[in-house]
């Protein structure tokens, strides 16, 4: 259950976009559509943004989108706002029928 | 507004138990998996065990397996986890956590139960 790998940090000006990335394997990410991602402010709980890839669950900004390709699933955040500045996780679900989350990148709004 | 509430954490010494438990709101578990994630002090995320609807498919990470047991109870709405052989290492919060977006994503998350080993 090797945790996906995920960029420690990336950072963006308010109004652009940046897309993060979360890598695995054929036995996770890449062998299932079931990579989710979610966004978490210091001290608070995980929030859901992007569920089986691409999907957003209702309420959430059109400007987070995801999409994958191979064993590399991405999450791209445009017109970026300064909330939008929190950690961000990915999660796969397993062949072992386990999750297994990213080590979490830590978004920086400059 | 649905509502996820953890309770039962706190201090116990390497070896010990404690049982967590998770009343839901607002949302009726029954046709739901439940699942229980952690993260330690200052880390990132690490999804613990979960539990199908039916009870029939229950999964528990290799750092917890044999010594943590994940239950529920529809008829109270309510996940527990009990935790044996404690190590210094299961020092995190504890989120409990469910949704209705599929069994993988999780869009209910309860406010999380800090236990903490520590002699």
């Amino acid at each position: 259950q090797s945790a996906l790998t995920q960029p420690a940090s990336v950072s963006g000006s308010p109004g652009q976009s940046i897309t993060i990335s979360c890598t695995g394997t054929s036995s996770d990410v890449g062998g299932y559509n079931y990579v989710s991602w979610y966004q978490q402010h210091p001290g608070k709980a995980p929030k859901l943004m992007i569920y089986d890839v691409s999907y957003r669950p209702s309420g959430v900004s059109n400007r987070f989108s995801g999409s994958k390709s191979g064993t590399t699933a991405s999450l791209t955040i445009s017109g970026l706002q300064a909330d939008d500045e929190a950690d961000y996780y990915c999660s796969s679900y397993t062949r072992s029928s386990t999750w297994v989350f990213g080590g979490g990148t830590k978004l920086t709004v400059l | 507004e649905v509502q996820l509430v953890e309770s039962g954490g706190g201090l116990v010494k390497p070896g010990g138990s404690l049982r967590l438990s998770c009343a839901v709101s607002e949302f009726t578990i029954s046709g739901y998996s439940m699942n229980w994630v952690r993260q330690a002090p200052g880390k990132g995320l690490e999804w613990v065990s979960s539990i199908s609807s039916s009870l029939t498919y229950i999964y528990y990470a290799d750092s917890v397996k044999g010594r943590f047991t994940i239950s529920r109870d529809n008829a109270k709405n309510s996940l527990y986890l009990q935790m044996n052989s404690l190590r210094a290492e299961d020092t995190a919060v504890y989120f409990c956590a469910s949704g209705n977006y599929g069994d993988y994503s999780p869009n209910f998350w309860g406010q999380g139960a800090l236990v903490t080993v520590s002699s």
